[in-house]
């Protein structure tokens, strides 16, 4: 089993949707939470980071952390098709910050 | 520069060969890791410089595979005596700081095919 586990989709909603993304993980220890975008043939690029539980949002997203459940989530209101793309979420631990733990990877594919 | 640069962007190697992908990470910045993404999985970890000094090499798959950062800037991944399995993107990324809090950016990727 995988420390963090990540629906592959792909999901496809309408454009103005609001998209949920979430990942469940394993380990505890993960302290540090982030979300990544990744565009085809590109490198990843930090949406959101948030430290221990609770809400943060930012524009259009809205990341949540629940560390008694072990899920975290991504919310996109107001979908745009250039927000199709692959998200990943990523975490680490405190004594080791710098080695991020990534799931798979959801692809979300936002129709006009 | 303005972001992490890679080199290079495309390799196709045969099975047997030795393969050096080159990183220019952001000017200044002191932290520079390699990962490996393969095809429809998220990166993983290989190694992380603070520096010249390589302080997590825990992730490099075999020892095959060496990287290094002399001065403290530009690092090189070098993956000896190639097989079908190291086909992957390579992902240099790279943050200003050593500690938690600091955004770490990355390059657009070393694809390798070994073939």
């Amino acid at each position: 089993q995988k420390e963090v586990e990540q629906d592959p989709g792909p999901l496809s909603v309408p454009e103005g949707a609001i998209v949920s993304l979430n990942c469940t993980y394993s380990n505890s220890a993960f302290q540090y939470f982030m979300w990544y975008r990744q565009y085809s043939r590109k490198g990843p690029e930090l949406l959101m980071y948030t430290y221990s539980s609770g809400n943060k949002e930012d524009g259009r997203f809205t990341a949540q952390v629940d560390k008694s459940s072990k899920y975290i989530s991504l919310f996109i209101r107001d979908s745009q098709p250039s927000d199709s793309a692959t998200y990943l979420c990523a975490m680490s631990r405190m004594d080791s910050s710098y080695k991020l733990i990534f799931g798979s990877g959801t692809r979300l594919l936002v129709r006009p | 520069g303005a972001g992490v640069s890679q080199s290079p962007r495309y390799k196709v190697a045969k099975r047997g060969q030795d393969v050096a992908l080159r990183c220019d990470p952001i000017s200044g910045h002191v932290s520079l890791f390699w990962y490996q993404q393969a095809l429809g999985q998220g990166p993983e970890f290989l190694t992380y410089f603070q520096n010249e000094a390589q302080l997590d090499k825990s992730g490099l798959p075999s020892d095959r595979f060496f990287a290094e950062r002399p001065e403290g800037s530009v690092s090189t991944l070098k993956i000896q005596r190639t097989q079908q399995e190291d086909s992957a993107v390579y992902l240099c990324a790279s943050a200003s700081g050593a500690g938690s809090g600091n955004t770490i950016y990355f390059g657009e990727g070393s694809w390798l095919t070994v073939v």
